[in-house]
């Protein structure tokens, strides 16, 4: 059980342009989503806390109207990386919380995205 | 402002001994702590946690200690398996549900 799915996996577009990523929680219900970015050999940093049906809450320095965070249901996120740029380009893992309660994060398996 | 760290950015170790990976925090309010592991262009997968209110958690080849006193954790696996190789996260939380991660550590584990 607790798997978590993100599509795309992978993703190139083109400066300027907007990328939706989709989080799905596939067997239980998130009450709490949380998305995150790695950039090469760096560790996890988390972008934003999303409650379902309420606004996201970002971490200092992350542009929320360039991140658009929507938690519609008890099992999808999205993120919308708006006028995307090449410094834009990274790993981005979402990551899920049940409403059972508990503290472990189950994380999907990220998406790549690049931007040219 | 680093809260998690883990100073070790490689280690390598033999097939069948025991890999011990380190991991300090600062912020005194963390009382839950995690261990993942992590495959390239992959999500983390978690191993395994431990509260503060105990300084040992084992579940079969993996065991973490955490020395409160000290802000220090670590992860013992053994016997270390080829198949552990990947790049190992420790986390701490706090009050909030926040996850901080620490930077990493490559674990090898050579025949």
């Amino acid at each position: 059980g607790a798997v978590v799915s993100q599509h795309p996996s992978w993703v190139i577009c083109k400066s300027g342009t907007s990328v939706k990523i989709e989080c799905r929680s596939l067997d239980f219900q998130a009450t709490t989503m949380f998305w995150y970015r790695q950039f090469p050999k760096q560790s996890l940093m988390l972008m934003a806390t999303s409650n379902e049906g309420s606004k996201a809450t970002y971490e200092q320095g992350v542009e929320k109207d360039k991140f658009l965070i929507n938690h519609a249901s008890l099992t999808l996120s999205t993120l919308t990386v708006t006028s995307a740029h090449p410094e834009d380009s990274s790993f981005y893992i979402c990551s899920a919380r049940g409403a059972r309660g508990g503290d472990e994060q189950f994380f999907g398996p990220g998406t790549r995205l690049t931007v040219l | 402002d680093q809260q998690v760290k883990q100073n070790s950015p490689s280690l390598s170790v033999q097939e069948g001994r025991i890999s011990i990976l380190n991991c300090d925090y600062t912020n005194s309010m963390f009382d839950y702590f995690l261990w993942y592991k992590k495959y390239p262009a992959e999500g983390p997968t978690f191993l395994i946690s431990i509260s503060s209110i105990k300084d040992k958690n084992e579940d079969g080849r993996f065991t973490v200690f955490l020395n409160k006193s000290a802000k220090h954790l670590s992860l013992h696996i053994v016997p270390s398996q080829p198949g552990d190789s990947a790049v190992y996260f420790c986390a701490a939380s706090g009050e909030t549900d926040k996850l901080i991660f620490g930077t990493g550590t490559r674990l090898q584990v050579f025949p």
